[in-house]
C-alpha cells in the first residue's frame, strides 16, 4: 500500500506571498498523484492531478505541482496566495486507479 | 449538474445503536467510494464499488461495517453496534469508470455518545 507524507502540518503565510506544500510518497512504481483542498466545513475539491505526461501540472485557482519521480515528490505551489486560499490541503496517491491514499493534510492560514 | 450528495449531514447516536449513511453519486458515475476522516487517522479508504459490486472492501475496519449499492446508483454504509471510535466524518466520492478523478460529497459527521 502507498504511504504519503506531507511534511508540514501547518503553514502560515502572508497574503500575496508564495507558498509551497511538500508531499512525498512511498512507491516508485507508476502512480497517479492528486492534490485536494478542503475549505472550512466543506467537502474535498480536486485542485490538480498528475496521470502521465508533463511533470508540471497546472490546476485551479493558480495552483501548480511538479512530479519528481526520482525524489518521489509532488510538491504544490502558488506564487501569490489570497485570504480565500485558507484551507486544508491533502496530497493523495493511487497506484491502481481507484483507491486513494491520503497524506495527513497541511493547514494553510493566509494572513493579511 | 448536481454533485455527490450525502445524508444525513450530521448524525448523533448512542453507543450500541446501528446507523445508516446514504450517498447519492453523480449521475452516470459507475464507481463509488467511501472514506472516513477522523482526527486520529486522517483520511482512510473504506470500500470501492464498481457498479453494484464491491471488488475492494479492504478498508472496512471491522465486520460491524457493511455497505451496499443498488441500481448502480445510491449506496448505503451501515455501522452496527456503534462504538465511540466510529465517530468521524464519512465521505463518499464517485467517478467515471477508471479515470482516477473522484468527486467528493460534503460528508456525514457521525458522533457516537
Amino acid at each position: 500500500a502507498q504511504s504519503v507524507t506531507q511534511l508540514d502540518s501547518q503553514v502560515p503565510v502572508f497574503e500575496e506571498a508564495p507558498v509551497e506544500l511538500r508531499c512525498n510518497y512511498s512507491s516508485s512504481v507508476s502512480v497517479y498523484l492528486f492534490w485536494y483542498v478542503q475549505y472550512p466545513n466543506q467537502g474535498l475539491q480536486l485542485l490538480l492531478k498528475y496521470l502521465s505526461g508533463s511533470t508540471l501540472v497546472k490546476g485551479i485557482n493558480g495552483f501548480e505541482a511538479e512530479f519528481n519521480k526520482s525524489q518521489t515528490s509532488f510538491h504544490l505551489r502558488k506564487p501569490s496566495v489570497h485570504i480565500s486560499d485558507t484551507a486544508e490541503y491533502f496530497c493523495a496517491v493511487s497506484d491502481n486507479d481507484y483507491k486513494l491514499s491520503f497524506g495527513a493534510g497541511t493547514t494553510v492560514t493566509v494572513r493579511a | 449538474g448536481a454533485g455527490v450528495s450525502q445524508s444525513p449531514s450530521n448524525k448523533v447516536t448512542e453507543k450500541g445503536k446501528d446507523v445508516e449513511l446514504r450517498c447519492d453519486p453523480i449521475s452516470g458515475h459507475t464507481a463509488l467510494y467511501w472514506y472516513r476522516q477522523s482526527l486520529g487517522q486522517g483520511l482512510e479508504f473504506l470500500i470501492y464499488f464498481q457498479g453494484n459490486s464491491a471488488p475492494d472492501k479492504s478498508g472496512l475496519p471491522s465486520d460491524r461495517f457493511s455497505a451496499e449499492r443498488t441500481g448502480g446508483s445510491v449506496s448505503t454504509l451501515t455501522i452496527q453496534r456503534t462504538q465511540q471510535e466510529d465517530s468521524a466524518v464519512y465521505l463518499c466520492a464517485s467517478s467515471l469508470q477508471g479515470d482516477g478523478e473522484q468527486y467528493f460529497g460534503p460528508g456525514t459527521r457521525l458522533t457516537v455518545t
